[in-house]
């Protein structure tokens, strides 16, 4: 069975400071992965998701992940925070090729970001 | 476009009464996923629609919970005897056949007293 851990479930940083939110997961078959925002009461917006080829992804709002196979990880960063990033943060796994395309989530991560 | 609208935005209700949530997915999206997410949590799966295929029931978590979906298009949630752990935002996404991007609605809160 697949699953995906977040380090974190609560993350602080300073406006202009780097982001950084850990995500790793465990998959029987390569994984596809997936980063979504919830800002409050509102629904998942999807910010970027990695199938196959290049290992560095990149979303909207300035957001990146890097497939790591060798660590299983997929840690989403951004350069410089700004106030409106702050929301909660979801790492997934979708096991397609196991024929399971529901999305397995990690348990989140709230990002907050202090002027 | 119009995205995924959920109803009601809100709900409580007691313990023991059932309940109903509907889904209008994203006209054209043939893929029609539901998904639990409790306080403080990821979002669990519950159930998944994929045209006139035979649905993926594998998250629901007691046979309280079922699903319904009409074709290509609205699909309610219904639970039946609600217990006070069924208190979560219950999402749902839709997708085009294939896709992978799944689109969320902003969810229903359920409250049971």
């Amino acid at each position: 069975a697949q699953s995906v851990t977040q380090l974190g479930s609560h993350v602080s940083v300073s406006e202009g400071a780097l982001v950084l939110l850990r995500c790793n997961y465990s998959s029987s078959v390569p994984p596809y992965l997936f980063w979504y925002v919830q800002y409050p009461n509102q629904g998942l917006q999807l910010l970027l998701k990695y199938t196959t080829g290049a290992t560095l992804v990149k979303g909207i709002n300035g957001f990146e992940a890097e497939f790591k196979k060798s660590e299983t990880s997929f840690h989403l960063t951004k350069p410089s925070a700004h106030m409106s990033d702050a929301a909660e943060y979801f790492c997934a796994v979708s096991d397609v090729e196991a024929g399971r395309r529901a999305l397995t989530f990690g348990s989140g991560t709230r990002l907050q970001v202090q002027p | 476009g119009a995205g995924v609208s959920q109803s009601p935005s809100n709900k409580v209700t007691e313990k023991g009464k059932d309940v109903e949530l509907r889904c209008d997915p994203i006209s054209g999206h043939t893929a029609l996923y539901w998904y639990r997410q409790r306080l403080g949590q990821g979002l669990e799966f519950l159930i998944y629609f994929q045209g006139n295929s035979a649905p993926d029931k594998s998250g629901l978590p007691s046979d309280r919970f079922s699903a319904e979906r009409t074709g290509e298009s609205v699909s309610t949630l219904t639970i039946q005897r609600t217990q006070q752990e069924d208190s979560a935002v219950y999402l749902c996404a839709s997708s085009l056949t294939g896709a992978l991007e799944q689109y969320f609605g902003p969810g229903t809160r359920l409250t049971v007293t």
